[in-house]
């Protein structure tokens, strides 16, 4: 069965100390990767599509990689406001049975 | 009111009552989606609806009753619901049903089933 695989599943980092989350899926050449953020008792906000391998998207402290296998989300300088789960999904399947499938998430802590 | 909204917030309900949650979207799409978020498990899909017509129903349980009378709005109907259903159940919207594109999500439906 395809996959969506997310990790770490925790992640607690000091405020400014930079890391990386890690999206990874069974299906090669997947084409259309989503991150979404998701805060507490809220729906996930949308935050980078990416197509092709080698694309890249910024937004404010976040960027967002992609190879043919795994995506990555890297965190610069966070800040606690940046704290949150940060969720992947990508459409696997085929055909008619295609559908958008998430990872079970990263959760990240950001203290002082 | 933009984007996804959802009501009501939050819900408890005996395991004999009946109850509706309501979704909206205002973005103009013609595809939404109802899934289920449980603790320490990915997104379930669970209903799918492009252009007003069910085009998945993921092994849902009968006791959950989706109905999308137009594109904007989605409900999802309750009956005799199990402890296991309490969860956060979400709503979204995207163009239209192809996974490849966008899906917008709304703030959510907490159930507790009692």
């Amino acid at each position: 069965e395809d996959q969506v695989t997310q990790s770490p599943e925790a992640l607690r980092l000091q405020e400014g100390e930079s890391s990386s989350l890690n999206c990874s899926y069974t299906v090669s050449g997947l084409r259309g990767l989503f991150w979404y953020r998701q805060d507490p008792g809220k729906g996930p906000e949308f935050l980078f599509t990416l197509y092709s391998a080698g694309e890249e998207k910024e937004k404010e402290r976040l960027k967002a990689t992609l190879t043919k296998k795994e995506s990555f989300l890297h965190i610069t300088a966070p800040k606690p406001e940046d704290s949150a789960t940060y969720l992947c999904a990508g459409p696997l399947g085929t055909g008619t049975a295609s559908k958008l499938t998430f990872g079970t998430g990263t959760r990240l802590q950001v203290t002082l | 009111e933009t984007g996804v909204t959802q009501t009501p917030r939050h819900l408890v309900m005996g395991m004999t009552n009946k109850k509706s949650l309501k979704c909206e979207q205002h973005l103009g799409h013609n595809a939404m989606y109802w899934y289920k978020q449980s603790a320490k498990k990915p997104l379930e899909l669970m209903f799918v609806y492009n252009f007003k017509e069910q085009t998945e129903n993921n092994s849902v349980p009968s006791r959950f009753s989706p109905e999308c009378p137009n594109s904007s709005h989605l409900f999802l109907h309750l009956h005799t619901l199990q402890p296991e259903d309490s969860a956060l159940y979400l709503c979204a919207s995207s163009q239209d049903g192809d996974p490849h594109n966008e899906q917008f999500f709304g703030p959510g439906t907490r159930l507790t089933v009692l």
